[in-house]
């Protein structure tokens, strides 16, 4: 079961900012939260991670709210390439040893307008 | 360069017969990932692997099989017993063993397409 709930879709326009929302209510101390996204027929790739801190890196920027149990992903300036499924996921860093269920949910499909 | 290679990339089966997707990995990771994905839906996780001959089901494992002889490779076998099949296929990895660092990402293959006619 995943432990993210995210919107099923959401629209933007070319060139304006894109505010991806994830709820976490469950998360633990240990929880990394990591997005994804996926273009169409392909494989998901990484987009970002944080901890408690917010995070910039070049495709994006992560917003964690101070009680961890909500995030936003924030495209700066969305182009047509961005229009993917974006997946938001927990990743436990405390579990070393041993293999994790890394599950997935629905995520979010978006759409950007030109 | 490093990566995870799934093979074939399109593998169409009469209904009734088995058959078996290949995931190989050069990235050294430990962990490896078997996810099922519908049209228009999000990932489902059918196995996963820590180390080599140990794996765990997953949410939907039932119909599929996979083996764990190398830390490369991590085959996924869909059997008869899978009544819908059809369905796109990925396999990813991960390396869990650096300590604390939340840099340990998935890496994902690039998918096979299974159709069953």
């Amino acid at each position: 079961d995943a432990k993210t709930t995210q919107p099923n879709s959401m629209e933007s326009n070319e060139e304006e900012p894109v505010h991806l929302p994830c709820n976490h209510s469950t998360i633990s101390g240990t929880d990394y939260i990591h997005w994804y996204r996926q273009l169409p027929s392909q494989g998901p790739e990484y987009v970002i991670h944080g901890l408690t801190s917010n995070v910039n890196n070049r495709m994006a920027s992560l917003a964690i709210a101070e009680d961890r149990k909500s995030s936003t992903l924030i495209l700066h300036r969305a182009t047509l390439r961005d229009a993917a499924v974006y997946y938001c996921i927990l990743r436990d860093e405390a579990l070393i040893q041993g293999a994790q269920k890394l599950v997935f949910g629905q995520g979010t499909r978006l759409t950007i307008n030109p | 360069d490093g990566g995870i290679t799934q093979s074939p990339k399109y593998l169409f089966r009469k209904e009734g017969q088995n058959v078996t997707l290949s995931c190989e990995q050069n990235l050294n990771h430990d962990a490896m990932y078997w996810y099922r994905q519908d049209p228009g839906q999000g990932l489902r996780l059918i196995y996963y692997s820590q180390i080599v001959n140990d794996f765990q089901k997953g949410d939907i494992a039932e119909g599929y099989s996979v083996s764990r002889e190398k830390k490369e490779s991590f085959p996924l076998t869909v059997t008869s017993a899978q009544k819908n099949p059809t369905a796109f296929y990925l396999c990813a990895s991960i390396n869990p063993r650096s300590p604390l660092s939340g840099a340990n990402v998935l890496t994902f293959g690039a998918g096979s397409r299974l159709t069953v006619l």
